[in-house]
């Protein structure tokens, strides 16, 4: 079945620092890719999106690029802030009978971003 | 404002007991889904519905039960909780069609703890 796998976390880094998430996939078809992310004691928000092959998605400073040959959406972002604390989830859709659409979620990435 | 709105926020109750958390959603979509996050899991799905009258099992269903009877709710209940229940809800909601604009919308999530 279709599937999301993320990076280990969690990651740790110094504000400034080049971030880079991995995230790959498995599924059939041509699926939507998401990234979420989750703040301490909130819910999840979308960050960005791409809905077909060779998309990149982008908000915030943050970018991820659809990759087909690779199976691959990696989450890259040139300086944290430490504002950027936060778990990250690595998603994709699955349109199902209808039009309709179901999210698959990678395990999730904690991310610490330290002054 | 639209809004999808979880109630309630935190809950502790006893193993054995019947619970039902509410999820509530004004962005007048069809699709809704209750997922549940455990460390090491990410999200895992639970039910969704795609309508009125719909309801779907998702791969942790059991021990899990959801009605819709209108657009806007679908409760999640737990028909005798046990302390593997124990987790984070989230529900979330979306258009109907492949590619909508935001993705899903997610509520702020319930923290269940069953004793």
């Amino acid at each position: 079945g279709d599937s999301v796998t993320q990076m280990e976390g969690p990651v740790t880094l110094s504000e400034e620092a080049f971030l880079t998430i991995n995230c790959t996939y498995t599924a059939t078809g041509y699926p939507s890719l998401f990234w979420y992310v989750q703040y301490p004691g909130e819910g999840l928000q979308l960050l960005l999106k791409a809905t077909k092959a060779d998309d990149k998605g982008s908000n915030k400073g943050f970018e991820a690029t659809y990759r087909k040959e690779t199976t691959s959406f990696h989450l890259e972002k040139g300086s944290v802030q430490v504002s950027d604390s936060a778990v990250y989830f690595c998603a994709l859709t699955k349109t199902v009978v209808q039009g309709a659409q179901k999210l698959v979620f990678g395990q999730g990435t904690r991310l610490t971003i330290n002054p | 404002d639209a809004e999808i709105t979880q109630s309630p926020r935190h809950k502790i109750t006893e193993t054995g007991r019947q619970v039902t958390l509410a999820c509530h959603q004004t962005w007048n979509h069809n699709n809704m889904f209750w997922y549940r996050q455990d460390l090491g899991h990410g999200l895992r799905l639970i039910h969704y519905s795609y309508g009125v009258q719909d309801t779907n099992k998702g791969e942790v269903s059991d021990g899990y039960s959801v009605s819709r009877s209108n657009t806007e709710d679908l409760p999640l209940t737990l028909e005798s909780a046990a302390s593997s229940q124990t987790s984070v809800y989230f529900c979330a909601s979306s258009e109907s069609i492949r590619e909508g604009p935001n993705g899903y919308t997610f509520g702020s999530g319930t923290r269940l703890t069953v004793v």
